[in-house]
C-alpha cells in the first residue's frame, strides 16, 4: 500500500534558521508531490508540487524541495524561517491515474520563536 | 473567485444519529474529494467523486457514503454516529488535469457527544 512518512512531528527553529522537513514515499510507478501548509485556523494551503521535470521546484514564501527519485525522497527547504512560518505541514502523494486521491504523512507542526 | 466552500463550519451531533456534510467545489472544478483529520489519524482519504460518480473510496466503514450532483457540488453522510466519529472534515476541490492540485475548503468539525 501507498505510504508516507514524515520524519520530523514537531521542530522547534529561531528566527533566521535553516529548515528542512524530510517526506519519503512508497510507490514504485510515477507520482505527483505536494507540500501542503496548515496555519492555525486556516485552511490547507498548497506550497509547492511537483510534477514532472526539474527536480527542484521553488515555491510560495521561498519555500523549495527536492525530488529524488532514488530515495523516494521530496524534502521540504527553507534557507531562512520566519515567525509568520509557524504552522503544520504536510506531505502529500498523488499516485495512480485518473485520479486526486491524495495519501498525507502524518505531518510537521513547525514551531518558530522570533 | 471563491473558494471551496464548506457547510456547516460546525455541527454538535448525538451518538446514533446522522449527519449530512456540504462542499461547493471552485467554479469549473469537477473534481471533488473528501478527507477526515483527526489528532491521532491524520488527514485520510475518504473519497473522490468525479463527474457525479465515485472513482476513487478509501478504506472506511459503509457508514460513510458521499455523492455528487451535476453541478460538482458534493455532499457526505455518516449514518449511526459514533464518538470516534469526530473529526474535521475537509473537501478539496480540483480541474482534474494533470498538473494541477487540489484545493481545500476550511472544513465541518464534527462533535459527537
Amino acid at each position: 500500500a501507498q505510504s508516507v512518512s514524515q520524519h520530523n512531528h514537531h521542530v522547534i527553529l529561531s528566527e533566521a534558521a535553516s529548515l528542512e522537513l524530510g517526506c519519503n514515499y512508497s510507490y514504485g510507478g510515477t507520482v505527483n508531490l505536494f507540500w501542503y501548509v496548515q496555519y492555525p485556523g486556516q485552511h490547507l494551503q498548497l506550497l509547492l508540487k511537483y510534477f514532472s521535470g526539474d527536480p527542484l521546484v521553488k515555491g510560495i514564501k521561498g519555500f523549495e524541495a527536492e525530488f529524488i527519485k532514488s530515495k523516494f525522497s521530496f524534502n521540504l527547504r527553507k534557507p531562512s524561517v520566519q515567525w509568520s512560518d509557524t504552522a503544520e505541514y504536510f506531505c502529500a502523494v498523488n499516485a495512480g491515474r485518473n485520479t486526486d486521491k491524495l495519501i498525507f504523512g502524518t505531518g510537521t507542526r513547525l514551531q518558530v520563536f522570533p | 473567485k471563491a473558494g471551496v466552500t464548506q457547510t456547516p463550519r460546525y455541527l454538535i451531533k448525538t451518538r446514533g444519529q446522522q449527519v449530512t456534510l456540504s462542499c461547493s467545489p471552485i467554479s469549473g472544478h469537477r473534481s471533488v474529494s473528501w478527507y477526515q483529520q483527526t489528532p491521532g489519524q491524520g488527514l485520510q482519504f475518504l473519497f473522490e467523486y468525479f463527474s457525479e460518480t465515485q472513482r476513487n473510496k478509501g478504506n472506511f466503514p459503509g457508514r460513510f457514503s458521499g455523492r455528487q450532483f451535476s453541478n460538482s457540488r458534493s455532499e457526505m453522510n455518516v449514518s449511526t454516529l459514533e464518538l470516534g466519529d469526530s473529526a474535521l472534515y475537509l473537501c478539496a476541490s480540483s480541474l482534474a488535469m494533470r498538473g494541477t492540485e487540489a484545493f481545500f475548503g476550511q472544513g465541518t468539525r464534527l462533535t459527537v457527544v
